[in-house]
This record gives structure tokens, C-alpha cells and sequence, in this order.
């Protein structure tokens, strides 16, 4: 079912480094960019999303990145902070339909 | 609380046994979404409902799967004769398509546990 490869599995990043999470998709249909956080024994909740027709959205310190001739989107934490340690999903969807989820990155943030 | 909810948090059950879960959305959104989550996966669709119509299906549903959304409101998931397969975390989601924002909003999960 998988459609959304993300990557990497898992990261490990310095407080107040800059952490970076790549998917790319498949389907050109795809309209709608979301990313998902996630803590252990907790729902996915909604970070930041991107439709196609930008190359760039922030929101504080979380951005991302666009590429729709790569079918590719990233997610920026700038100032990466402890409290951001958790699991960060991409996921792609078509008139928000059925949602398709990357595998997941597990990240952590030393002090 | 507005946000979704779903009921209960943590089953165990015993392998062919059936069970039975509940989610009720966020008010006024009119689409209902279910997951399954497998440890260390990203949730994969199963199913999902526009008003009290379900509108599509995945292959994962298998034919011991069944949700209903009677009135269009709360949604139920049963999984009859109960697999270890089975054993994930059963997510709900909500939206209010139509709008620039229309996002899925996820409840908590039901954790369930074939033993």
C-alpha cells in the first residue's frame, strides 16, 4: 500500500541543530502534503502540511520543502529542541482520501 | 475536548474472540477515517466514511472487518474471530473536506492485543 518513502529510519540530533526528513511519492494525483508527529502510545497529530502549488511553507521553527518535478517533500526543524524527540510520518493523500504514510523516522534530540 | 476520541484505549482479547471499537469524531466534520498501525509502521488505511455512506475499502479489510457509521455521527469497528495478526493499534480519523484546511485529524487509538 506503501506509495511515500521516507527516510531516514532514524535520526539523532544535537539541541538547537537542524533536523531534516526526506519522502518522495509516486503518484502525481497526490494534492495534499501532510506531516504527522507522533509519541509513544499517542495518535499522529497534525505538524504542517503543503499543497503542491507552493514550494515552501513555515511555521515557526518547522518548514518544508516542496519539489514537485522530483515528486519530492522534506520537513526542516530549525533549533531542534529535546520535547521534539518523537516519530514524524510524511503522508500523501488525494482529495483527501485514503491517506498513504511514510514508514515513519524516529527522532531524538540530545542536550 | 473536541478533538476525536475513541473508546476503549487498550483491549486484549483472546485469538477468536470478536471486538468492537468506538469513534466519535469531531463535530462538525462529516468525513471518518480508520487505520491500523503495526509496531514501528506508518498507519495504513482500512476505510472510511462520508456522512453515514462508506466509500471505500482497503484490501486489508478483510471480510472479518466491519464498520458501520449508522447516523453518520460516531463509527464502529468490529473484527470478528480475532487473529494475532490483529494485534495493532486501531487509529480513527476526521475531516471536513471542501475547505483549503481540510486536514485528518487522529483520535488516540485502540491498542488491541490478540493473545
Amino acid at each position: 500500500q506503501q506509495q511515500v518513502k521516507q527516510s531516514p529510519q532514524s535520526l539523532i540530533v544535537q539541541k538547537g541543530g537542524i533536523s531534516i526528513i526526506n519522502c518522495a511519492y509516486e503518484n502525481t494525483a497526490f494534492d495534499y502534503f501532510p506531516w504527522y508527529q507522533q509519541f509513544p502510545g499517542k495518535g499522529p497529530a497534525l505538524l504542517i502540511a503543503i499543497r503542491p502549488d507552493v514550494s515552501e511553507k513555515k511555521e515557526g521553527r518547522f518548514t518544508i520543502s516542496f519539489n514537485k518535478s522530483a515528486k519530492q517533500f522534506s520537513l526542516h526543524i530549525m533549533d531542534s529542541q529535546p520535547g521534539d524527540s518523537a516519530t514524524y510520518f510524511c503522508a500523501a493523500t488525494h482529495n483527501n482520501n485514503d491517506m498513504r504514510f511514510g514508514a515513519g523516522t524516529r527522532l531524538t534530540v540530545k542536550p | 475536548d473536541t478533538g476525536v476520541s475513541q473508546d476503549p484505549r487498550h483491549k486484549i482479547t483472546k485469538r477468536g474472540q470478536n471486538v468492537t471499537f468506538r469513534c466519535d469524531p469531531i463535530s462538525e466534520h462529516n468525513r471518518l477515517y480508520w487505520y491500523r498501525q503495526t509496531l514501528g509502521q506508518g498507519p495504513e488505511f482500512l476505510t472510511y466514511f462520508q456522512n453515514e455512506a462508506q466509500l471505500e475499502k482497503s484490501r486489508l479489510l478483510s471480510d472479518r472487518f466491519s464498520a458501520e457509521r449508522p447516523k453518520g455521527s460516531f463509527s464502529t469497528l468490529e473484527i470478528q474471530r480475532t487473529e494475532q495478526g490483529d494485534s495493532a493499534m486501531y487509529l480513527c480519523a476526521s475531516s471536513f473536506p471542501g475547505t483549503r484546511t481540510d486536514t485528518q485529524y487522529f483520535g488516540p487509538g485502540t491498542r488491541l492485543t490478540v493473545l
